[in-house]
């Protein structure tokens, strides 16, 4: 089976801009999720997404948001970028319905500047 | 916010030395995992324990629990260049219902010097 595939791995934005994020989980995975992390506060939850609903999310502004489509591939989506969104987002996709193993994609790193 | 804290925050050994990494959690959990991060790329799940078992073994990796410290640690036998990584530990945060959300820890920093 292909792993988790995030697109794409390297992104460079400007202050303002708004960006968007892939990821496609592993075939027959339906849980999706994503992390934001930076050396600063580390690895942090985002969000959830199980067929094709937002179970569970973190606590970030709302200016990040995501959702997930029927073939379990998930977008995240943030607005009006700030410098402290720059860092690495991942996505990890799971077999099961809860508080199972998460396979990591390789990780789309942003820029803003 | 992140469950807990790793220590230590970095360890250089020499390769077949033992490498011996600590987690510290706040909130109880249904289980414990730990994972490796090379280089800022995607993270590699290495072993899950749950909160009923004390130790277990995969490889050259052993992981003990103890949830009346709340304390896990993970050592990693007869290192290899391979290993230098970054590894952590990550939690359920024991919520009781249906999610896959990880809470994790600050992480180990691994150098493995050949």
């Amino acid at each position: 089976k292909a792993g988790v595939t995030q697109t794409p791995r390297y992104l460079i934005k400007t202050r303002g801009q708004q960006v968007t994020l892939s990821c496609s989980p592993i075939s027959g995975h339906r849980s999706v999720s994503w992390y934001q992390q930076t050396p600063g506060q580390g690895l942090q939850f985002l969000f959830e997404y199980f067929s094709e609903t937002q179970r569970n999310k973190g606590n970030f502004p709302g200016r990040f948001s995501g959702r997930q489509f029927s073939n379990s591939r998930s977008e995240m989506n943030v607005s009006t970028l700030e410098l402290g969104d720059s860092a690495l987002y991942l996505c990890a996709s799971s077999p099961g319905t809860a508080k199972n193993i998460q396979y990591f994609g390789a990780g789309t790193r942003l820029s803003v500047l | 916010s992140q469950q807990g804290e790793e220590d230590p925050q970095a360890l250089s050994i020499q390769e077949g030395e033992n490498a011996t990494m600590n987690c510290s959690y706040k909130t109880s959990i249904n289980n414990l995992q730990w994972y490796r991060q090379n280089s800022g790329r995607g993270l590699v799940h290495l072993i899950l324990i749950r909160s009923n078992e004390r130790e277990k073994h995969s490889g050259r990796l052993r992981v003990t629990l103890d949830t009346s410290k709340k304390s896990s640690s993970l050592l990693i036998t007869a290192s290899r260049a391979a290993d230098t990584a970054s590894y952590f530990c990550a939690t359920d945060g024991g919520y009781g219902g249906a999610t896959n959300k990880l809470i994790f820890g600050t992480g180990t920093l691994l150098a493995v010097q050949p």
